[in-house]
């Protein structure tokens, strides 16, 4: 069973504020994805990183940034929350092409 | 065009029937597949993984690839309300790239 775990699991927040959204995995995984999802709508990548050090921006254009400074760890950071941001972002890590997702953290931003 | 397209639906079918959802691809060079299941508020899981051409089954479910039509598919035998969700499928080449995933099939089993 994957073990990969989002905080929080909801959060509302007022626009401008800084937020951090936390990522963890204890499978020793490499790769790890954060996707952003609309309810009801497919999955956009917006940021993904390879190991430690190593981060890329998906499809998506985001305000958000990422770092990866310890393999189980890949937090998502948005410097000033917009109404827009307001989505479900997931998190996922993967082995072998197969990707196991968090839980997800729904964002509102009000 | 899309590197994969999917049917977003939604699809609805009574309680026992065979469910039958699919994806088509256009990159030739991807050569594993997988299936995802999506519940509502909640992260994809890993339903079915294959690789290259051919059927998998795992209890009620199959996964079938065919590269020669880059077409795959995912067949629910006696389906259940449970199995009420949106699935997605998602490919990947040999190379060092993410995933790509389907839009997603939302799928109503009524009883």
């Amino acid at each position: 069973e994957a073990d990969i775990y989002q905080t929080p699991r909801y959060l509302v927040i007022g626009t401008g504020k800084k937020i951090t959204l936390e990522c963890s995995q204890t499978m020793g995984h490499d790769k790890m994805y954060w996707y952003q999802q609309d309810p009801g709508m497919e999955l956009h990548l917006i940021h993904y990183s390879y190991g430690v050090n190593s981060t890329e921006k998906g499809d998506l254009s985001s305000e958000s940034t990422v770092s990866r400074i310890r393999t189980e760890h890949f937090p998502l950071t948005l410097e000033s929350a917009r109404p827009s941001h307001t989505s479900q972002y997931l998190c996922a890590s993967s082995e072998s092409r197969r990707a196991f997702f968090g839980q997800g953290t729904r964002l509102t931003v009000v | 065009q899309k590197e994969v397209e999917q049917d977003p639906g939604p699809l609805s079918v009574p309680e026992g029937a065979i469910v039958s959802l699919n994806c088509t691809y256009s990159n030739s060079a991807f050569q594993y597949f997988m299936w995802y299941r999506q519940y509502s508020r909640k992260g994809p899981e890993l339903l079915m993984y294959t690789y290259s051409s051919g059927n998998k089954e795992d209890g009620r479910f199959t996964a079938q690839v065919d590269k020669s039509s880059k077409y795959i598919s995912l067949f629910i035998r006696d389906s259940q309300p449970s199995d009420s969700a949106t699935y997605l499928c998602a490919t990947s080449n040999s190379g060092n790239t993410p995933l790509v995933f389907g839009k997603g099939t939302r799928l109503s089993v009524i009883a």
